[in-house]
């Protein structure tokens, strides 16, 4: 059974640009969710999709974004990027929202110059 | 705001040794408690769920404990091993989802 793929794995990009990444959720998984992780701030949520919809959000600025497609795949997008968005960021999925049992894909290191 | 703290932040041990990691939480109204470990570079890895209604959780050399009233949890290593070198995550739902608030880490060293 295939894991929660992401993709790309690396990335840099310029200040002010805009990203894209992707999550392709274990089959069958229906709830994604994304973290932001940093040395400083640790392990933050940004927010949870299930069934297309935004189930929860967390403390971050408009410029962050998400999406989730009808295969349940995710996509987070950071527009007007800042050097401060460096960072390993990392999605979750789980059959459904009530976390039994939340696997994490290997994450995107997001490098602003 | 729910907070999550661990102790130690960093913990050196040699192999065999049986060792606890704690997990402390500010609001009891959880709804499940989960611990992952992390290697460097790499995703979270689920080792174990409690939910909010139990005391306690099992899986091999590893048993997990929550005490909700206190906004407390351990995890009991035992017989340690080089391979269990890696940082290790607690992490709470406030409510129905997968919104996680992670505390910060024990970073763990197994010395063969």
């Amino acid at each position: 059974k295939a894991g929660v793929t992401q993709t790309p794995r690396y990335l840099i990009k310029t200040r002010g640009q805009q990203v894209t990444l992707s999550c392709s959720p274990i089959s069958g998984h229906r709830s994604v969710s994304w973290y932001q992780q940093t040395p400083g701030q640790g392990l933050q949520f940004l927010f949870e999709y299930f069934s297309e919809t935004q189930r929860n959000k967390g403390n971050f600025p408009g410029r962050f974004s998400g999406r989730q497609f009808s295969n349940s795949r995710s996509e987070m997008n950071v527009s007007t990027l800042e050097l401060g968005d460096s960072a390993l960021y990392l999605c979750a999925s789980s059959v459904d929202t009530d976390a039994l049992g939340a696997f994490f894909g290997q994450g995107t290191r997001l490098t602003v110059v | 705001k729910q907070e999550v703290t661990q102790i130690p932040a960093a913990l050196s041990v040699p192999e065999g040794e049986n060792l606890v990691l704690n997990c402390s939480f500010t609001d009891s109204a959880i709804y499940n408690l989960q611990w992952f470990r992390q290697d460097p570079g790499k995703g979270l890895t689920s080792l174990l769920l409690i939910q909010s209604s139990q005391r306690e959780q099992t899986s091999g050399r590893l048993n997990a404990s929550l005490d909700k009233s206190s906004g407390r949890s351990t995890l009991y290593i035992a017989a340690s091993q080089p391979g269990d070198s890696a940082t290790y995550l607690c992490a709470v739902t406030p409510n129905y989802g997968q919104n996680f608030v992670f505390g910060p880490g024990t970073r763990l060293s197994v010395l063969p």
